[in-house]
């Protein structure tokens, strides 16, 4: 069975520091999705990454994708408070429709 | 161009009652999910469509769940005989095919009393 783990689960940072989210998976994977949900809201697709090595840079966001280690990391510089959100990443396993998801990481970015 | 959009936005039934949940998604997006969202929780699969073929429907809790598809149009989300634990944001997501990322509606928020 496909299982996905983020951490960590909750994050409190201060603005202008940096720190990274962790997302291990357990099976061979099609491709790598990060999201982004605000309190209240549905969620946004940050990134798709789909093969080795794989890096994605959008904004203070930066994803990237080891799939020999079965890893993926979210790295945020210089956190601003906009930033504060739970941030998930998702999986699809190879040849198979059940997307799974990590169980967030609730990020708080104090100023 | 218009999102994924879901209805109702909040529900709140009796325990025992049916309800359906509407899920309108992007024109031509020919692959269609169903997620449950517990609070405080990550998405849980429900079911997939892609186009005509046959849905998965292997993340489907019970089988009080059901959902329909008619080509790649609407779908529907029908719970009978609802239970508390079934209160949850219910997502519906529409991509263009499996692979692509998923486009997420805003949820219906379902409360059982």
């Amino acid at each position: 069975e496909l299982k996905v783990e983020q951490n960590p689960l909750f994050l409190s940072m201060q603005e202008g520091k940096n720190y990274t989210i962790y997302c291990n998976y357990s099976t061979t994977s099609d491709r790598l999705y990060w999201y982004r949900q605000d309190p209240g809201k549905s969620l946004e697709s940050l990134f798709v990454l789909l093969s080795n090595g794989a890096v994605k840079q959008e904004g203070r966001l930066m994803a990237s994708l080891d799939t020999k280690a079965r890893l993926s990391t979210l790295h945020i510089t210089a956190a601003v408070h906009d930033l504060s959100a739970t941030y998930f990443c998702a999986v699809t396993p190879y040849n198979n429709n059940d997307m799974r998801f990590g169980a967030g990481t609730r990020l708080t970015v104090k100023p | 161009g218009a999102g994924v959009s879901q209805s109702p936005s909040n529900k709140v039934t009796e325990k025992g009652k049916d309800v359906e949940l509407r899920c309108d998604p992007i024109s031509g997006h020919t692959a269609l999910y169903w997620y449950r969202q517990r609070l405080g929780q990550g998405l849980e699969f429900l079911i997939y469509f892609q186009g005509n073929s046959a849905p998965d429907k292997s993340g489907l809790p019970s089988d009080r769940f059901s959902a329909e598809r008619t080509g790649e149009s609407v779908s529907t989300l029908t719970i009978q005989r609802t239970q508390q634990e079934d209160s949850a944001v219910y997502l519906c997501a529409s991509s263009k095919d499996r692979l692509y990322e998923q486009y997420f509606g805003p949820g219906t928020r379902l409360t059982v009393t």
